[in-house]
């Protein structure tokens, strides 16, 4: 199976900032990356998909990058909305493969 | 609107078996390869299963084959998951999923979850 490797597990950050999140693959996995929202208590929602295409709904602020085996999630100005846990999905291989999550916290 | 509905959660004790159940609205159920999603408490997301359109294809997470078997019914628009033998580390809420496969497994779509409690 592949693994997904998150990091930071945690992030602590301001409104307006500018956050950064990765996703390291332990095989290569050509741009079957997907990217998830979950707030507490909720579903995941899901942000990106295929490494860099923005699902409908999603704010532009949303972004991601990578191919191969290193993959990024970028919100360029965080807004009170998108404190939540991130995570990063597999989709090339089964069985699909989630990273163990991102915590996004407010500084 | 899509919308996806599990119900079927309870409590059981360990070795005893539950039946997951969701129903789906608002999208061609039968052209769709759907999948379970588990979260144990505090914990990240785990695949479990998923299956193809026709039900010719099924495919299970090493640590539930042999006990969990997805099914579906596509004149009844809905998704089972039938759970035996059932542990504690099965505890979790359990999602169903609508997989999208605009470009290999991506979930586009979630019901709200059904909480599964393994426990004597």
């Amino acid at each position: 199976d592949i693994q997904m490797t998150q990091s930071p597990s945690s992030l602590s950050a301001s409104v307006g900032d500018r956050v950064t999140i990765t996703c390291r693959a332990s095989q290569t996995i050509s741009s079957y990356l997907n990217w998830y929202q979950q707030k507490s208590g909720k579903a995941p929602n899901l942000l990106i998909y295929a490494a860099s295409s923005l699902q409908s709904g999603v704010p532009s602020r949303f972004s991601g990058s990578g191919s191969g085996t290193d993959f990024t999630l970028t919100i360029s100005s965080l807004q009170p909305e998108d404190f939540a846990t991130y995570y990063c999905q597999q989709g090339y291989s089964t069985p699909s493969t989630f990273g163990q999550g991102t915590n996004l916290e407010i500084k | 609107e899509v919308q996806l509905v599990e119900s079927g959660g309870g409590l059981v004790q360990p070795g005893g078996s539950l039946r997951l159940s969701c129903a789906a609205s608002g999208f061609t159920f039968s052209s769709s390869w759907m999948t379970w999603v588990r979260q144990a408490p505090g914990k990240g997301l785990e695949w479990v299963a998923n299956i193809k359109q026709d039900g010719g294809e099924k495919y299970y997470v090493d640590s539930v084959k042999g006990r969990f078997t997805i099914s579906r019914d596509n004149a009844k628009n809905s998704l089972y998951l039938q759970m035996n033998t059932l542990r504690a580390e099965d505890t979790a809420v359990y999602y169903c999923a609508r997989d999208l496969r605009w470009f290999g497994e991506l979930f586009g779509y979630w019901g709200q979850g059904t909480l599964v409690t393994v426990s004597s």
